[in-house]
């Protein structure tokens, strides 16, 4: 069975502070995915990124950055430099097994404060 | 691209009604759609999976005879949410994907209030 643990439910920072979503997964499957979403108020879901499990490359998409570690089945998103606009729920997903279906975490609730 | 266009966004309707929510894929074709459903402050749970032709096969706990899924073509499956009554009262999402390994796409999401 799939399972996503993000462990922070809540948090809360001031703008321009780096902040760090932490993401634990277990799977038995060699192939998976994993994704962050962001959810803003109004709803709807965001497609941030998604990682394949055999590449291991960190990657950086301007404030964003995610670090994904297979010996600690971690997969990690920063935001650096923080803006009230990220402010949102943040959800971590993994995808694998027969019909690739998504797992996801709790979320974490994300206020940045002027 | 990759776009999935979902509605209503927001149904308010009287308890015993029921309402039927669209997921369409607008410029691709969804072999398979997913249904979810959020409530506050929760992840989302994942409903049922459709894909084109067959039957959803739903998640267990799932009543179907209460959350009917008709997928009938690539491009649009509809969940209907039969004699509503408060308790189902959430925020159905649905998404969409190409393919088995593809990422899903998802739509803006139906807030269901039944009063």
């Amino acid at each position: 069975a799939q399972k996503v643990t993000q462990a922070q439910t809540e948090i809360s920072v001031v703008e321009k502070e780096d902040v760090t979503l932490d993401c634990v997964y277990e799977t038995r499957d060699t192939t998976y995915y994993l994704f962050w979403y962001k959810q803003p108020p109004s709803g709807e879901l965001v497609f941030l990124i998604r990682r394949n499990s055999f590449d291991e490359q960190n990657e950086i998409s301007g404030r964003y950055s995610w670090n994904f570690q297979k010996s600690t089945s971690s997969f990690n998103f920063t935001i650096t430099a923080s803006q009230v606009v990220d402010s949102a729920v943040y959800f971590c997903a993994l995808s694998g097994g027969s019909n690739y279906k998504l797992t996801f975490g709790k979320g974490t609730l994300l206020t940045v404060n002027p | 691209g990759a776009v999935v266009s979902q509605h209503p966004s927001r149904v308010i309707c009287k308890s015993g009604t029921s309402v039927k929510i669209e997921c369409r894929s607008l410029d691709f074709q969804a072999t398979t759609m997913f249904w979810y459903r959020q409530f506050p402050k929760q992840s989302l749970m994942l409903m049922a999976t459709s894909n084109e032709g067959s039957k959803a096969t739903y998640e267990q706990g799932v009543e179907k005879d209460k959350f009917l899924i008709n997928h009938a073509s690539l491009t649009l499956s509809t969940l209907t949410v039969t004699s509503a009554h408060p308790e189902d009262s959430s925020f159905y999402i649905c998404s969409a994907r190409v393919g088995l390994d593809q990422p899903q796409h998802f739509g803006d999401g139906t807030r269901l209030s039944i009063l």
